[in-house]
């Protein structure tokens, strides 16, 4: 069986001070992972992707991951945060074994001025 | 924009209608999912479809049923509505079946029943 467990449902930080969304994931296969950014009223978009090719993986809009097999963690970060990063944000993990993703909760990125 | 489409964008209704909500997916995927949203619920996964046939149902209620049509854009049906479903609701699309594969996510239809 897999899960996706997001730490936090809330995270507030400072415009320009580093960002940290918490991922925690098990899974019974060697896991795909992924984090997605949904905005206020739009869909989904992926951020980064995780595939076993590279254990630190960047992606759009100066994010970043790694992943740590030994923490069972797939955290998100970004060195300074813009106002523009304010969304709601998704950690998903598949498996070989499954057809369907498995969704975190999502964590809500605060941040202010 | 994710090259994936969803129609109508909002959706106002009544309890005890029916509704269709329409997706088409980006050129080339064969792999339709549709997703509900809501405060309570988060992000719940409702059913996945590739190349016209069902594949995974998930948390789906019977009074909802969705079908892909051969030319892979997909409809999902909602009938007998109650105040309770109201919610954003996605489609997303991909290449093949396996969820290790990256989802494109549509804009949603934002569905309230009234």
């Amino acid at each position: 069986a897999q899960s996706v467990t997001q730490l936090d449902s809330h995270v507030s930080v400072s415009e320009g001070t580093p960002v940290l969304l918490r991922c925690n994931y098990s899974s019974s296969y060697s896991p795909s992972l992924f984090w997605y950014v949904q905005h206020p009223n739009k869909g989904l978009q992926l951020l980064l992707k995780y595939t076993s090719a590279a254990t630190l993986v960047k992606g759009i809009n100066g994010f970043e991951a790694e992943f740590k097999k030994s923490e069972t963690s797939f955290h998100l970060t970004k060195p300074s945060a813009h106002m523009s990063d304010a969304a709601e944000y998704f950690c998903v993990g598949g498996s070989g074994g499954s057809y369907i993703p498995t969704f975190g909760r999502g964590t809500s990125l605060i941040v202010h001025p | 924009d994710s090259g994936v489409t969803q129609t109508p964008k909002h959706l106002i209704t009544a309890t005890g209608q029916r509704v269709t909500l329409r997706c088409s997916p980006r050129s080339g995927d064969l792999s339709v999912y549709w997703y509900q949203q809501s405060l309570d619920q988060g992000l719940q996964f409702l059913i996945h479809y590739y190349n016209g046939e069902e594949r995974a149902k998930g948390n789906i209620l019977e009074r909802f049923s969705a079908q892909q049509f051969p030319d892979l854009h997909s409809e999902l049906n909602l009938s007998s509505l109650e105040l309770g479903d109201s919610a954003l609701y996605f489609c997303a699309s991909s290449t093949g079946t396996l969820s290790q594969e990256t989802q494109y996510f549509g804009p949603g239809t934002r569905l309230l029943v009234l």
